[in-house]
């Protein structure tokens, strides 16, 4: 079975682009989370989602940064606009809620704004 | 709100030899769930081991186990017969239990060497 799939694997971009990171969990899973990654502030949740509901997203940093799930197969993190301070290793994770709690991350997406 | 800490930033050990990680937490919840997870440098992030906090037995995994101490929130990772594939940064996280999907809380890491 493919594990959890995000795209792109690297972006770089410039300052007040808009950017979108992309996410397939695996199947069957009922829960996704979005994590970013800094030498700063290390591995932090963003948001998450179960059975396709935003359920915490006080994470996000700012308006700037939005995510939505629109079925059970996708999800997307859009920053618009990207400032350089946004630069970081985003990643998705999925898990079945209520079964088995372990989270299982994608590979991540790398993300540098200039 | 929950926090952990791992106190070393860095650890090496002789390839062959047993090293443990320490972590501590910070919770005010009776039931819970502790992981270790390691991020070679590709930086995908992978499950080593978890444990559920209403188990008293600790975990393992082959040469990976654990001692969960939980009245002092302590959850150390001994690898025994260490091996050049171990190299790696080590996150100890923390997550709730209960009802439905929770996010978890990471510690900064311990940057594993592994000396041939």
């Amino acid at each position: 079975d493919a594990g959890v799939i995000q795209s792109p694997r690297h972006e770089v971009t410039e300052m007040g682009q808009e950017v979108t990171l992309r996410c397939k969990p695996i199947s069957g899973h009922n829960s996704l989370f979005w994590y970013r990654q800094t030498m700063m502030r290390g591995l932090e949740l963003l948001i998450y989602f179960n059975n396709n509901v935003p359920i915490d997203d006080s994470g996000m940093p700012e308006d700037r940064f939005s995510a939505k799930m629109p079925n059970a197969s996708f999800s997307t993190l859009k920053i618009q606009p990207s400032e350089p301070r946004d630069s970081a290793v985003y990643f998705c994770a999925s898990s079945l809620a209520g079964v088995e709690e372990t989270q299982y991350f994608g590979p991540g997406t790398r993300l540098l704004v200039l | 709100a929950q926090t952990v800490t791992q106190s070393q930033p860095e650890m090496s050990v002789q390839e062959a030899e047993t090293v443990t990680l320490s972590c501590t937490y910070d919770t005010s919840e009776s039931d819970y769930y502790l992981f270790w997870y390691k991020q070679p440098p590709s930086r995908q992030m992978i499950l080593v081991i978890r444990q559920e906090a209403y188990k008293q037995q600790n975990a393992t995994e082959n040469r990976f186990s654990v001692n969960f101490q939980k009245a002092a929130k302590s959850f150390s990772l001994k690898i025994s017969d260490s091996q050049l594939g171990d190299a790696a940064m080590y996150f100890c996280a923390y997550r709730n239990s209960g009802g439905g999907a929770d996010g978890l809380t990471f510690g900064k890491g311990t940057h594993l060497i592994i000396q041939p």
